[in-house]
């Protein structure tokens, strides 16, 4: 149980284009969905929190107008990279917190790998 | 602001040793503390989940230890295996709504045969 995929697992794309990523809940509802930017030799960093039927909250120095997040529903969440640049080129991976398990604990998806050329 | 770092970054160990990855972070005020493990270009999988009013969990070759008051974790793996190679991350959770990871540095694990 608490499976967390990501859809595409890797995508190019050309300079000013925008991507979109999506991040699904398999078997469980998610009210809360993570979104982490990872780039390379480094670690996680959280860009966002989105909650089901409400507007994301982000982290500073986050540009919310560049990396849309919508929830629309409980197992479904996506970020959209608009204009995306090449130093936009990441491995985006998202979480989903099940509330129904103990400890809030987090269920991580295999990640996004986003090049921008 | 809570920082969490990791030491060290990387270690090389010969198949067969124990090992112990550190941890520690500046805020002691966490609601608990999670290892994950990372292979290349891949998602995460959790390890082991200490909650803060936990010394230690185990399972399997892992343990993991919390000291809450000194801000410190370690991951301890016994008899390692080359499977074992991946990058180690600890995460600390605080407390309330936030509910937020904040990830430490990463260890870069390689067990060689």
């Amino acid at each position: 149980g608490a499976v967390v995929s990501q859809h595409p697992s890797w995508v190019i794309c050309k300079s000013g284009t925008s991507v979109k990523i999506e991040c699904r809940s398999l078997d469980f509802q998610a009210t809360t969905m993570f979104w982490y930017r990872q780039f390379p030799k480094q670690s996680l960093m959280l860009m966002a929190t989105s909650n089901e039927g409400s507007k994301a909250t982000y982290e500073q120095g986050v540009e919310k107008d560049k990396f849309l997040i919508n929830h629309a529903s409980l197992t479904l969440s996506t970020l959209t990279v608009t204009s995306a640049h090449p130093e936009d080129s990441s491995f985006y991976i998202c979480s989903a917190r099940d509330p129904y398990r103990q400890a809030h604990e987090q269920y991580f998806g295999p990640g996004t790998r986003l090049t921008v050329t | 602001k809570q920082e969490v770092t990791q030491i060290p970054a990387a270690l090389s160990v010969p198949e067969g040793e124990n090992l112990v990855l550190n941890c520690s972070f500046t805020d002691s005020a966490i609601y608990n503390l999670q290892w994950f493990r990372q292979d290349p270009g891949k998602g995460l999988t959790s390890l082991l989940l200490i909650q803060s009013s936990q010394r230690e969990q185990t399972s399997g070759r892992l343990n993991a230890s919390l000291d809450k008051s000194s801000g410190r974790s370690t991951l301890y793996i016994a008899a390692s295996q080359p499977g074992d190679s991946a990058t180690y991350l600890c995460a600390v959770r605080k407390g309330g709504a936030t509910n937020k990871l904040i990830f430490g540095t990463g260890t870069l694990l390689a067990v060689q045969p």
